[in-house]
């Protein structure tokens, strides 16, 4: 399967840990990426690989895989982590790309 | 410093072509692959197709696959997006990105987005 799911919405309250999910087969092979959209802006890359963070992402921000479920986790939710949040993978074939259909979460 | 930057928005008719622009800065533009990112009004992110500019080697989504036409040309480090014939559906925010580093499906950087709008 190339698909990847993700639940439409979490909320967290704010100062508290939240893990988003992405579960496809394609995750047991490949790792998931972790991108952060906020309104009207492009979308941000936050994770990827197996738990890494690019210059200037903080280091609330985490990855995890188990079997096809890939997980994002926030640990202390601020109140600029309010955005949209989309895993990317490959599909089976490991040629092309695949993105979740996102998350929004809400900060409380 | 890396930048891609897109060509303005545009406003077309059903039945129109078009072809939309990514120029890449600030790195080996032939070195990395550059893939095209649809998103709908209020929807999600979609994985429309990728090139490799140094051989032009591109693959699509299935979803994409004959819809559109990816490009580029190296020798001004640009990609495009390409439609022969538009339709009211193809309206969107369209988005360039290119891999963090040259092996890994992850993508570092973005493009400002190129909102099409497709009307009669």
């Amino acid at each position: 399967s190339s698909e990847l799911t993700q639940d439409p919405a979490v909320s967290v309250a704010l100062g508290q840990t939240v893990r988003i999910t992405c579960q496809g087969d394609s995750l047991r092979s490949y790792y998931a990426s972790w991108y952060q959209q906020k309104p009207g802006q492009a979308p941000v890359l936050v994770i990827y690989g197996k738990n890494n963070r690019p210059s200037g992402i903080p280091d609330r921000f985490s990855g995890s895989r188990s079997g096809s479920t890939a997980s994002f986790t926030i640990t202390g939710a601020q109140a600029e982590d309010e955005a949209a949040y989309y895993c990317k993978s490959r599909d089976s074939s490991g040629n092309l790309g695949v993105f979740g259909g996102g998350t929004k979460l809400t900060v409380l | 410093e890396v930048q891609l930057v897109q060509s303005g928005a545009e406003v077309k008719k059903p039945g129109e072509s078009l072809r939309i622009s990514c120029k890449g800065s600030g790195y080996s533009f032939s070195s990395y692959w550059v893939a095209w990112v649809r998103q709908m009004p209020g929807q999600g992110l979609e994985w429309m197709g990728i090139i490799y500019p140094g051989d032009s080697d591109t693959r699509y989504s299935p979803s994409f696959q004959g819809r559109v036409t990816i490009s580029a040309d190296k020798s001004i480090s640009t990609a495009y997006l390409q439609w022969n014939s538009l339709k009211a559906s193809d309206t969107a925010m369209y988005y360039c990105a290119r891999r963090l580093d040259p092996s890994g499906s992850y993508y570092g950087y973005w493009g400002q987005g190129t909102l099409v709008t497709v009307s009669s």
